[in-house]
Protein backbone atom coordinates (compact mmCIF):
# COMPACT_ATOMS: atom_id res chain seq x y z
CA UNK A 1 0.00 0.00 0.00
CA UNK A 2 1.02 3.59 -0.41
CA UNK A 3 2.99 5.67 2.01
CA UNK A 4 0.71 8.92 3.15
CA UNK A 5 2.50 11.50 5.22
CA UNK A 6 0.40 14.82 6.15
CA UNK A 7 1.81 17.95 7.77
CA UNK A 8 1.29 18.98 10.20
CA UNK A 9 0.60 16.39 12.35
CA UNK A 10 -1.35 18.70 14.55
CA UNK A 11 -1.76 22.57 15.38
CA UNK A 12 -3.68 24.92 17.10
CA UNK A 13 -4.36 27.80 15.58
CA UNK A 14 -6.53 31.28 16.26
CA UNK A 15 -9.93 31.90 15.51
CA UNK A 16 -9.76 34.06 11.90
CA UNK A 17 -6.77 32.34 10.60
CA UNK A 18 -6.34 29.84 7.71
CA UNK A 19 -4.27 26.48 7.91
CA UNK A 20 -2.91 24.58 4.91
CA UNK A 21 -2.31 20.69 5.43
CA UNK A 22 -0.16 18.71 3.36
CA UNK A 23 -0.48 15.09 2.30
CA UNK A 24 2.43 13.86 0.22
CA UNK A 25 1.88 9.72 -1.20
CA UNK A 26 5.20 7.85 -1.67
CA UNK A 27 3.76 6.79 -5.23
CA UNK A 28 1.06 8.16 -8.06
CA UNK A 29 -2.13 7.95 -7.15
CA UNK A 30 -5.77 7.42 -8.85
CA UNK A 31 -7.86 9.46 -6.37
CA UNK A 32 -6.96 11.88 -3.54
CA UNK A 33 -9.79 12.85 -0.58
CA UNK A 34 -10.27 15.10 2.20
CA UNK A 35 -12.54 13.74 4.89
CA UNK A 36 -12.96 15.58 8.32
CA UNK A 37 -14.09 13.76 11.89
CA UNK A 38 -14.56 15.38 14.85
CA UNK A 39 -14.34 13.90 18.50
CA UNK A 40 -16.11 10.68 18.35
CA UNK A 41 -18.34 11.04 15.31
CA UNK A 42 -17.59 8.86 11.73
CA UNK A 43 -15.78 10.22 8.99
CA UNK A 44 -17.35 13.42 6.70
CA UNK A 45 -16.00 13.69 3.04
CA UNK A 46 -15.02 17.32 2.31
CA UNK A 47 -13.67 16.82 -1.20
CA UNK A 48 -12.75 14.87 -3.88
CA UNK A 49 -8.48 16.59 -5.04
CA UNK A 50 -8.82 16.12 -8.67
CA UNK A 51 -5.37 16.82 -10.20
CA UNK A 52 -4.65 19.42 -12.91
CA UNK A 53 -8.49 21.04 -11.93
CA UNK A 54 -10.91 22.33 -9.23
CA UNK A 55 -11.62 20.25 -6.36
CA UNK A 56 -15.21 18.30 -6.22
CA UNK A 57 -16.99 19.45 -3.00
CA UNK A 58 -19.30 17.82 -0.90
CA UNK A 59 -23.02 18.83 -0.37
CA UNK A 60 -22.00 21.68 3.02
CA UNK A 61 -18.53 22.35 1.99
CA UNK A 62 -17.44 25.19 0.06
CA UNK A 63 -14.18 26.32 -1.57
CA UNK A 64 -13.85 29.47 -0.21
CA UNK A 65 -13.67 27.77 3.48
CA UNK A 66 -11.84 24.80 2.49
CA UNK A 67 -9.30 25.64 -0.96
CA UNK A 68 -7.79 22.41 -2.41
CA UNK A 69 -5.25 21.72 -4.58
CA UNK A 70 -3.49 18.59 -6.08
CA UNK A 71 -0.74 20.16 -8.88
CA UNK A 72 0.48 16.82 -9.72
CA UNK A 73 -0.73 12.54 -8.75
CA UNK A 74 1.18 12.56 -5.32
CA UNK A 75 0.73 15.52 -3.10
CA UNK A 76 -2.58 17.60 -2.16
CA UNK A 77 -3.31 20.27 0.16
CA UNK A 78 -6.31 21.35 1.92
CA UNK A 79 -6.68 24.68 3.60
CA UNK A 80 -8.69 25.47 6.39
CA UNK A 81 -9.77 29.21 5.80
CA UNK A 82 -10.99 32.10 8.47
CA UNK A 83 -11.24 29.16 11.66
CA UNK A 84 -13.70 28.79 14.34
CA UNK A 85 -13.81 26.57 16.95
CA UNK A 86 -16.24 24.38 14.91
CA UNK A 87 -13.39 23.60 12.74
CA UNK A 88 -11.57 21.70 15.75
CA UNK A 89 -11.38 18.76 14.17
CA UNK A 90 -9.07 15.82 12.91
CA UNK A 91 -8.58 16.00 8.82
CA UNK A 92 -7.82 13.09 6.93
CA UNK A 93 -6.47 13.19 3.66
CA UNK A 94 -7.14 9.15 1.73
CA UNK A 95 -5.84 7.98 -1.43
CA UNK A 96 -6.78 5.36 -4.26
CA UNK A 97 -3.37 3.66 -5.76
CA UNK A 98 -2.73 2.91 -9.27
CA UNK A 99 -4.28 -0.17 -10.66
CA UNK A 100 -5.78 -1.62 -6.98
CA UNK A 101 -9.34 -0.43 -5.51
CA UNK A 102 -8.63 -0.25 -1.85
CA UNK A 103 -8.77 3.13 -0.37
CA UNK A 104 -5.97 4.49 2.25
CA UNK A 105 -5.74 6.92 4.98
CA UNK A 106 -2.82 9.17 6.03
CA UNK A 107 -1.99 9.95 9.79
CA UNK A 108 -4.53 12.59 9.97
CA UNK A 109 -3.84 16.65 11.41
CA UNK A 110 -5.23 17.23 14.29
CA UNK A 111 -6.48 20.89 14.53
CA UNK A 112 -7.38 22.61 17.76
CA UNK A 113 -8.85 26.13 16.87
CA UNK A 114 -9.50 28.24 20.05
CA UNK B 1 -28.64 8.13 -1.62
CA UNK B 2 -26.01 5.60 -1.15
CA UNK B 3 -26.02 4.32 2.78
CA UNK B 4 -24.34 2.08 4.66
CA UNK B 5 -25.53 1.42 8.00
CA UNK B 6 -23.70 -0.40 11.11
CA UNK B 7 -24.81 -0.53 14.35
CA UNK B 8 -23.09 1.79 16.61
CA UNK B 9 -22.29 -0.58 19.73
CA UNK B 10 -20.60 -1.07 21.70
CA UNK B 11 -19.94 -4.46 21.31
CA UNK B 12 -18.39 -6.39 24.21
CA UNK B 13 -17.03 -9.82 24.14
CA UNK B 14 -14.76 -11.43 26.63
CA UNK B 15 -11.35 -12.58 25.13
CA UNK B 16 -11.48 -15.25 23.02
CA UNK B 17 -14.71 -15.52 22.00
CA UNK B 18 -15.74 -14.60 18.11
CA UNK B 19 -16.57 -11.38 17.65
CA UNK B 20 -19.45 -10.43 14.67
CA UNK B 21 -19.75 -7.28 13.15
CA UNK B 22 -22.54 -6.65 10.56
CA UNK B 23 -22.89 -3.98 8.07
CA UNK B 24 -26.06 -3.46 5.19
CA UNK B 25 -25.68 -1.21 2.31
CA UNK B 26 -28.51 0.32 0.20
CA UNK B 27 -26.63 0.67 -3.11
CA UNK B 28 -27.32 -2.50 -5.29
CA UNK B 29 -24.65 -1.53 -7.64
CA UNK B 30 -22.21 -1.79 -5.02
CA UNK B 31 -19.21 -3.90 -6.11
CA UNK B 32 -16.32 -3.46 -3.60
CA UNK B 33 -16.70 -3.88 -0.13
CA UNK B 34 -13.94 -2.67 3.01
CA UNK B 35 -13.46 -3.26 6.87
CA UNK B 36 -11.34 -0.82 8.58
CA UNK B 37 -10.44 -0.57 12.16
CA UNK B 38 -9.64 2.82 13.99
CA UNK B 39 -7.69 3.04 16.99
CA UNK B 40 -9.22 6.19 18.97
CA UNK B 41 -6.93 8.99 18.39
CA UNK B 42 -5.84 7.42 15.31
CA UNK B 43 -6.52 7.22 11.08
CA UNK B 44 -8.77 4.31 9.79
CA UNK B 45 -6.82 0.88 8.47
CA UNK B 46 -8.14 -0.89 5.63
CA UNK B 47 -7.90 -4.93 7.16
CA UNK B 48 -10.02 -6.83 4.56
CA UNK B 49 -11.67 -5.91 1.49
CA UNK B 50 -14.12 -8.07 -0.56
CA UNK B 51 -15.78 -8.35 -4.20
CA UNK B 52 -17.98 -11.65 -4.21
CA UNK B 53 -20.07 -13.42 -2.31
CA UNK B 54 -19.04 -15.76 0.07
CA UNK B 55 -16.27 -15.52 3.10
CA UNK B 56 -12.65 -14.68 2.73
CA UNK B 57 -10.57 -15.25 5.51
CA UNK B 58 -6.77 -13.42 6.62
CA UNK B 59 -5.26 -14.46 9.37
CA UNK B 60 -7.90 -14.39 12.77
CA UNK B 61 -10.61 -11.94 10.72
CA UNK B 62 -13.11 -13.44 7.86
CA UNK B 63 -15.34 -11.09 5.89
CA UNK B 64 -18.33 -12.41 4.39
CA UNK B 65 -20.68 -10.80 1.76
CA UNK B 66 -24.31 -11.48 -0.18
CA UNK B 67 -24.86 -9.45 -2.04
CA UNK B 68 -28.62 -10.95 -2.51
CA UNK B 69 -29.30 -9.12 1.04
CA UNK B 70 -26.93 -6.65 0.58
CA UNK B 71 -25.45 -8.09 3.87
CA UNK B 72 -21.51 -7.26 4.50
CA UNK B 73 -19.78 -8.93 8.41
CA UNK B 74 -16.93 -9.27 9.19
CA UNK B 75 -15.96 -12.34 11.86
CA UNK B 76 -12.77 -11.75 14.18
CA UNK B 77 -12.15 -15.15 15.70
CA UNK B 78 -9.79 -15.45 19.22
CA UNK B 79 -10.59 -12.08 19.89
CA UNK B 80 -7.45 -10.12 21.53
CA UNK B 81 -8.04 -7.08 23.86
CA UNK B 82 -6.12 -5.21 21.16
CA UNK B 83 -9.21 -5.90 19.09
CA UNK B 84 -10.90 -2.96 20.79
CA UNK B 85 -11.87 -0.51 18.44
CA UNK B 86 -14.11 0.94 16.07
CA UNK B 87 -14.76 -1.09 12.53
CA UNK B 88 -15.97 1.02 9.77
CA UNK B 89 -17.76 -0.88 6.84
CA UNK B 90 -17.59 0.70 3.35
CA UNK B 91 -18.52 0.17 0.47
CA UNK B 92 -17.86 1.47 -3.62
CA UNK B 93 -20.17 0.94 -6.63
CA UNK B 94 -17.00 0.62 -8.94
CA UNK B 95 -13.77 2.36 -10.40
CA UNK B 96 -13.20 6.15 -9.80
CA UNK B 97 -16.39 6.22 -7.48
CA UNK B 98 -16.20 6.87 -3.80
CA UNK B 99 -16.77 5.32 -1.07
CA UNK B 100 -19.66 5.19 0.86
CA UNK B 101 -18.74 4.74 4.93
CA UNK B 102 -20.72 3.78 7.86
CA UNK B 103 -20.89 5.26 11.08
CA UNK B 104 -18.42 2.29 12.72
CA UNK B 105 -19.43 -0.09 15.50
CA UNK B 106 -17.32 -0.44 18.61
CA UNK B 107 -16.09 -2.87 19.62
CA UNK B 108 -14.65 -3.93 22.95
CA UNK B 109 -12.66 -7.14 23.83
CA UNK B 110 -13.23 -7.91 27.86
CA UNK B 111 -9.83 -9.48 29.10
Amino acid sequence: SAVISQKPSRDICQRGTSLTIQCQVDSQVTMMFWYRQQPGQSLTLIATANQGSEATYESGFVIDKFPISRPNLTFSTLTVSNMSPEDSSIYLCSVVGLGVDEQYFGPGTRLTVT
Amino acid sequence: QKEVEQNSGPLSVPEGAIASLNCTYSDRGSQSFFWYRQYSGKSPELIMSIYSNGDKEDGRFTAQLNKASQYVSLLIRDSQPSDSATYLCASRSGGYQKVTFGTGTKLQVIP
